[in-house]
């Protein structure tokens, strides 16, 4: 059975940085795209960042781009999200999610990590 | 990018009956080369991470009731729910993976009248 369990969730300052993680096992990780999905609070689900297998190509929502990166290390089977210039709006739900068909099906999600942005 | 929305944002429906909830993408996620249709369905309950119901615009995840289906190509989608039951309760997304940046709905709530 896939699991994924986020990490590094909390309070953080305007302005301030996180780093998330996802512990991902029950999968050859290394043969997966993963991507980071959030949700704000009374809002929809957002998409915000993949990369592929081996950590070559990313792509980024533009709400994210040049303040959030992504990255994994598949010898510890992890995917991270280092979250810079944080804004209130940033305030969410955050999920990893296993990207199967295609890279881009999100076929398998974590519980999630809940990210606080304010003062 | 691809601006998905759904309709209704949000749908009442007796236990037993049919829920029907629709989609349309500003550009068709049907390429060509595969004849395929980039399009998903996902169900949110609350407190609870989003699980993946439809891919391929009509594909059934493994383990998800028949009892939900999907039918469509190109620009409009539809997701039905033959026979509503309660645990279906939930928030409703369609999502296209044709082309990043990927692109949901703005979900649709469904309830039990």
């Amino acid at each position: 059975e896939v699991q994924l369990v986020e990490s590094g969730g909390g309070l953080v300052q305007p302005g301030g940085s996180l780093r998330l993680s996802c512990a991902a096992s029950g999968l050859t990780f290394s043969s997966y795209a993963m991507n980071w999905v959030r949700r704000a609070p009374g809002k929809g689900l957002e998409w915000l960042s993949y990369i592929s297998n081996s950590g070559s190509g990313t792509h980024y929502a533009d709400s994210v781009k040049g303040r959030f990166t992504i990255s994994r290390d598949n010898a510890k089977n992890s995917l991270f999200l280092q979250m810079n210039s944080l804004r209130a709006e940033d305030t969410a739900i955050y999920y990893c999610a296993r990207g199967g068909v295609s890279g881009y099906l999100l076929d398998s999600w974590g519980q999630g990590t809940l990210v606080t942005v304010s003062s | 990018d691809i601006v998905m929305t759904q309709s209704p944002d949000s749908l009442a429906v007796s236990l037993g009956e049919r829920a029907t909830i629709n989609c349309k993408s500003s550009h068709s996620v049907l390429y060509s080369s595969n004849n395929k249709n980039y399009l998903a369905w996902y169900q949110q309950k609350p407190g609870q991470p989003p699980k993946l119901l439809i891919y391929w615009a009509s594909t059934r995840e493994s383990g998800v009731p028949d009892r939900f289906s999907g039918s469509g190509s190109g620009t409009d989608f539809t997701l039905t729910i033959s026979s509503l039951q309660a645990e279906d309760v939930a928030i409703y997304y369609c999502q296209q993976y044709y082309s990043t940046p990927l692109t949901f709905g703005q979900g649709t709530k469904l309830e039990i009248k």
